[in-house]
């Protein structure tokens, strides 16, 4: 079973619905992670989480928010989808014991706002 | 302002080629430098990664990079192209989660 997972995994709404993403893990990690990606820009930060009771703002998180629900559950909720959200958007994950380690990467959700 | 640039969108090369992608961070990026592959219709996977010690980096797949303070870089490359080496490639500035646009690898036959 892969240790990062998304759903969906694609979704299709329109202007003005309320999506949720969700992501769970089975690595353990106490952070947990949001981006974006959109063609040349590469990934852009949404929102990050250091623990269950610590949420931060990334570069982009303005009509974004989150949920940490568990140390494995970290869900993105757009409040009112608009057709620039539509991208590729990843949860990833990652340990700080032992240094600074890597991110893993869920296979992400593609999303488009019509 | 804290950036990771990498320098090209798009890097052609021949099976058997040298693999040359660039990346080159701000001043203000702490470095810890990690390259990342992502394969189509995948997540984002670990090459390899620099925090301290030594400056020439090996990492999976044949890849190694070298991280220059002098010149704010931290290169990738691979001495023989292989045609499953063709992916996107991202530079993380990992301490400030600052990615690169990343590099679309293409590998010609």
């Amino acid at each position: 079973d892969a240790d990062v997972t998304q759903t969906p995994r694609n979704r299709i709404t329109k202007t003005g619905k309320r999506i949720m993403l969700e992501c769970s893990q089975t690595k353990g990690h106490d952070r947990m992670y949001w981006y974006r990606q959109d063609p040349g820009l590469g990934l852009r930060l949404i929102y990050y989480s250091f623990d269950v009771k610590d949420i931060n703002k990334g570069e982009i998180s303005d009509g974004y928010s989150v949920s940490r629900q568990a140390q494995a559950k970290f869900s993105l909720s757009l409040e009112s989808a608009i057709p620039n959200q539509t991208a590729l958007y990843f949860c990833a994950t990652s340990d700080l014991r032992g240094g600074l380690t890597a991110q893993y990467f869920g296979p992400g959700t593609r999303l488009t706002v019509l | 302002a804290q950036s990771v640039t990498q320098l090209g969108s798009h890097v052609s090369v021949s099976e058997g080629a040298l693999v040359l992608l660039r990346c080159n961070y701000s001043s203000s990026v702490p470095p810890y430098l990690f390259w990342y592959v992502q394969y189509p219709n995948q997540g984002l996977q670990l090459l390899l990664k620099y925090t301290t010690g030594a400056t020439l980096v090996k990492g999976i797949n044949g890849f190694e990079a070298e991280f220059k303070k002098s010149e704010t870089s931290f290169h990738l490359t691979k001495p023989s192209a292989h045609m499953s080496d063709a992916a996107e490639y991202f530079c993380e500035g990992a301490q400030k989660l600052v990615f690169g646009q990343g590099t679309r690898l293409t590998i010609n036959p």
